[in-house]
């Protein structure tokens, strides 16, 4: 079925550093999501992207949808404390159902 | 703030006890989602609601019970949980037209934590 490999697994970084993770999969997916968890809290979506090269900004956030439409990426620059959180990437599963899948997670820890 | 809104935060309850969890979304999608997570890990689907009837059941056991009364509201009606069923319990909606889903943006809830004693 289709998986989605999330790495690093964790981060523990300086304040001010910039911060790149990625999501990969052997399937290929229409659109990607990158969503940000809070302690205590539900996944916040971050940035959408719909179309293979697309790049897409947030603030200081910025994702691509990779060419091959197999992989995506995350970059946050100037890090700072509240970046603290869990970054999931997320895919619609192919057949129109609704459904997402996600990777397990990139844990990152901003020391002031 | 988040536009999907989740009752209660915490919940305790025994293994005996039946209790449920509210979710109400006034952004007007039609498709609503329950999932669980546990610590540190991804949310994995339980039900979704597609215009209000139930169309995934991800293999969920009964003792979770899901209700759509309206468009607006979703619960998740809870028997003789087990321990293992401690969790944070996610609401969550998207926007689906004509039976189409959307690109899959899914638009969640702060959650309910729960404890299963």
């Amino acid at each position: 079925g289709q998986q989605l490999n999330q790495s690093p697994q964790s981060m523990f970084i300086q304040e001010g550093e910039d911060v790149s993770m990625n999501c990969t999969s052997s399937s290929i997916f229409n659109t990607w999501l990158w969503y940000k968890q809070e302690p205590g809290e539900g996944p916040v979506l971050l940035i959408a992207l719909y179309k293979a090269g697309e790049l897409t900004s947030n603030g200081r956030l910025t994702a691509q949808f990779g060419i091959t439409r197999k992989d995506s990426f995350l970059n946050i620059s100037a890090s700072i404390p509240s970046d603290v959180g869990i970054y999931f990437c997320a895919g619609p599963i192919s057949g129109n159902t609704g459904k997402l899948i996600f990777g397990q997670g990139t844990t990152l820890q901003v020391k002031p | 703030d988040t536009e999907v809104t989740q009752t209660p935060k915490h919940l305790v309850m025994g293994m005996t006890n039946k209790k449920s969890l509210k979710c109400e979304q006034h952004m007007g999608h039609r498709a609503m989602y329950w999932y669980k997570q546990k610590a540190k890990k991804p949310p994995e689907l339980m039900f979704v609601y597609s215009y209000e009837k139930l169309s995934i059941n991800e293999s969920v056991p009964s003792r979770f019970s899901p209700e759509c009364p309206n468009s607006s509201l979703l619960n998740l009606h809870l028997h003789a949980l087990q321990p293992e069923d401690s969790a944070l319990y996610l609401c969550a909606s998207s926007q689906r037209a004509r039976g189409v889903v959307s690109a899959g943006e899914l638009f969640f809830g702060e959650g309910s934590r729960l404890t299963v004693l």
